[in-house]
C-alpha cells in the first residue's frame, strides 16, 4: 500500500524556520511528483509548491516565494519542506501528496507559530 | 491568477443527488480533481482529469467538466459522504495548482 508519513508536530517562535519530512513507501520515488498543500485552522486548502524528485525540480506558489525550500532525498525516499521566516500566519496542518493528482496524501503535520 | 469559485454549502438528504459546482473562466479545457476532506482527516482524492475515479471510490461520485463549470455528482448521498469538498486545476498560464474554496456538504 503506498503511503506517505510525515513527521510529528512542530512549534515555532516567530521568525524561526520549520522543516518538515514526508517518507513515501511501496511506490519508486522518482515516478510521481511530491506536492505540499497547508491547510490553516478552519480554513481551505492552499497549494505551496512541488518537487520532482527525480532531478530535483521545483516550483512555488508566489506567496512563499524566498521562504520555501522544497528537496527530495532519494538515498531515503523522502521529501522535505522547509518554511522560513516563520509568523503567526503559518500556524496550520501541512500535507504532502504524491502526483500530479494527489494521490495519496500524508497524515499532515500540525505546525504552531506563537512567541 | 486563476480563480475557482465553489459554494460555500450545499445540503442534501439521504438517498438523494448532491451536486457541487466548481467554477472558473473556460474550465471546461482544463482537468478537474475532487478531494473529499472528512472532519480532522487528510483529503482524499475522489474524482481525478474530470469524470475518472481512483480504485476504491464508490461509482456515487461522479465528475464532469464543461464550459464555465466543472460539477462532482454524489447520488444515493450517505451519511457519510458530509464533508467538506474541494476542486483543484492546473493553472497552466502561472505553472501552478490552484485549489477551490470548498465546500461544505451537510445530509440532512
Amino acid at each position: 500500500e503506498v503511503q506517505l508519513v510525515q513527521s510529528g508536530t512542530e512549534v515555532r517562535k516567530p521568525g524561526t524556520s520549520v522543516k518538515i519530512s514526508c517518507k513515501i513507501s511501496d511506490y519508486t520515488f522518482t515516478e510521481h511528483y511530491i506536492q505540499w498543500v497547508r491547510q490553516a485552522p478552519g480554513k481551505g486548502l492552499e497549494w505551496m509548491g512541488l518537487i520532482d524528485p527525480e532531478n530535483g525540480e521545483t516550483i512555488f506558489a508566489e506567496k512563499f516565494q524566498g521562504r520555501l525550500t522544497i528537496t527530495a532525498d532519494t538515498s531515503s525516499d523522502t521529501a522535505y519542506m522547509e518554511l522560513s521566516s516563520l509568523r503567526s500566519e503559518d500556524t496550520a496542518v501541512y500535507y504532502c501528496a504524491r502526483g500530479s493528482h494527489l494521490d495519496p496524501w500524508g497524515q499532515g503535520t500540525l505546525v504552531t507559530v506563537s512567541s | 491568477s486563476y480563480v475557482l469559485t465553489q459554494p460555500p454549502s450545499v445540503s442534501v438528504a439521504p438517498g438523494q443527488t448532491a451536486r457541487i459546482t466548481c467554477g472558473g473562466n473556460n474550465i471546461g479545457s482544463k482537468g478537474v480533481h475532487w478531494y473529499q476532506q472528512k472532519s480532522g482527516q487528510a483529503p482524499v482524492l475522489v474524482v481525478y482529469d474530470n469524470s475518472d475515479r481512483p480504485s476504491g471510490i464508490p461509482e456515487r461520485f461522479s465528475g464532469s467538466n464543461s464550459g464555465n463549470t466543472a460539477t462532482l455528482t454524489i447520488g444515493r448521498v450517505e451519511a457519510g459522504d458530509e464533508a467538506d469538498y474541494y476542486c483543484q486545476v492546473w493553472d497552466s498560464s502561472t505553472d501552478h495548482w490552484v485549489f477551490g474554496g470548498g465546500t461544505k456538504l451537510t445530509v440532512l
